[in-house]
């Protein structure tokens, strides 16, 4: 089955404690990006990344980090987390063109929270 | 700037129809897609325009005016697992590649 997964869907933790969120894509996409959702303003993205090792800042990078050294796996690490990084993330993944196929496809989400 | 302007919330009856608008401007438009997202889960794609028109898909459909920045989608035959959020969301060229800029969405609620 096609699919974007993510892992953990649900985090609680505490300010200043790194942590990974995991995203991983099984269509051989080769661009994959972060997005955080926050109430009343929509699905903003944090990075992007066009293929493997190449990647690049969204609208809302600070933060935040990635990489990309398998194309199937695009990871988000929060160094060192704080209060206003509490949100709904959402890993997508897509083919690069134009046409209607590089509809982009989301993973499940993580409900991240940070105290 | 790149801004995406839709209803916050609507609501609507079973069986009804129901259109909800999009307005946008942005450069380097390059296509404009509708997505589903039920409370907490992700969005799923529902619709694509490029070109100026109708989408007909099922009980879905979409309609793009370029000229005009504008987009909707409409549901017919309403029914209660309609409700959910639909984001509107605008591929632009920028950069060198393709990004999504998405709407805050809109929240729609179907009552019996």
């Amino acid at each position: 089955e096609a699919q974007v997964t993510q892992n953990p869907r649900y985090l609680i933790t505490v300010t200043g404690k790194k942590l990974t969120v995991t995203c991983s894509q099984n269509m051989n996409h080769e661009y994959m990006s972060w997005y955080r959702q926050d109430p009343g303003l929509g699905l903003r993205q944090i990075y992007y990344s066009m293929n493997v090792e190449v990647t690049d800042k969204g609208d809302v990078p600070e933060g935040y980090k990635v990489s990309r050294k398998e194309k199937r796996n695009f990871p988000l690490i929060l160094e060192s987390p704080s209060p206003n990084q509490t949100s709904l993330y959402f890993c997508a993944s897509s083919l690069v063109g134009t046409d209607r196929s590089d509809t982009q496809y989301f993973g499940p989400g993580t409900r991240l929270t940070v105290l | 700037g790149q801004n995406i302007d839709q209803p916050t919330e609507m609501t609507a009856t079973e069986g009804a129809i129901v259109q909800i608008n999009c307005t946008y401007q942005t450069s380097g438009f390059n296509g404009l897609f509708w997505y589903q997202q039920h409370a907490g889960e992700a969005p799923t794609f529902l619709s694509y325009n490029v070109l100026d028109g109708l989408e007909e898909k099922g009980r879905f459909s979409s309609f793009l005016s370029r000229s005009k920045g504008y987009s909707y989608l409409l549901l017919k035959e309403l029914q209660m697992k309609d409700s959910a959020s639909y984001l509107c969301a605008v591929r632009v060229f920028s950069g060198g590649y393709n990004k999504l800029i998405f709407g805050a969405g809109t929240r729609l609620a179907v009552h019996p």
